[in-house]
């Protein structure tokens, strides 16, 4: 069964600066991987994905996400966060084949100080 | 406006009591699934559904129940014998070809009294 860790569990960090927030997944196949964001008060909501191809995805926001299959990571970042990026991130595996059963890791809690 | 309902938002039970948790989609998407959310712990999946009239245990399925009669709805029962059912559920549905990402609901807050 596959697993994801997501290392950073509350993170803090001033306008402007540069943002890397860490995932990992375990499984022995091929993947697909999401990262959802989940604002104060609203639901949740796709960033970015990454199905097949280039390994650095774009997302919505100025988001974006490297696929590094030797690392099995799928790190998102940010060159420069705004005090709107306040949320919590939630980064998800899929196995390419299956059941398209999505596994989410602990979520990270992003805050932004103006 | 295409998307998915839970309903309602706050849900108080008390001890011993079924209660279930309403979700509706009108994305046509095959596949609908519920999940439990709970701080520090991420989403786990609790049930899932990929075709009316058939679903999946998740893995953390005791204590809940569903039924999938309408491609539209999915509710979710948590029993009496969910012993710790205070947490924030959340629905969410896919076209359920092509490993396509899901969509979620608002969320509903059940609370033991």
């Amino acid at each position: 069964a596959q697993s994801v860790s997501q290392h950073n569990h509350h993170v803090i960090l001033s306008e402007a600066a540069s943002l890397e927030l860490g995932c990992n997944y375990s499984y022995g196949g091929t993947v697909n991987l999401f990262w959802y964001v989940q604002y104060p008060g609203q639901h949740l909501q796709l960033l970015l994905k990454y199905f097949s191809g280039d390994p650095l995805v774009k997302g919505i926001k100025g988001f974006e996400a490297e696929f590094i299959k030797s690392k099995f990571s799928f790190n998102l970042r940010k060159p420069s966060v705004q005090w709107s990026d306040t949320a919590e991130y939630f980064c998800a595996v899929m196995p390419n084949f299956g059941n398209e059963k999505l596994t989410f890791g602990t979520g990270t809690r992003l805050t932004i100080i103006p | 406006d295409g998307g998915i309902t839970q309903s309602p938002k706050y849900l108080f039970r008390k001890e011993g009591q079924n209660v279930t948790l309403s979700c509706e989609q009108n994305l046509n998407h095959d596949a609908m699934y519920w999940y439990r959310q709970d701080p520090g712990q991420g989403l786990r999946l609790i049930y899932y559904s990929q075709i009316v009239n058939d679903f999946q245990k998740g893995d953390i399925a005791e204590g809940y129940s569903v039924s999938r009669e309408k491609k539209e709805s999915f509710p979710l029962t948590v029993t009496s014998a969910q012993k710790n059912p205070t947490a924030f559920y959340l629905c969410a549905s896919a076209p359920g070809y092509g490993n396509q990402p899901q969509h979620f609901g608002d969320g509903t807050r059940l609370s033991i009294l």
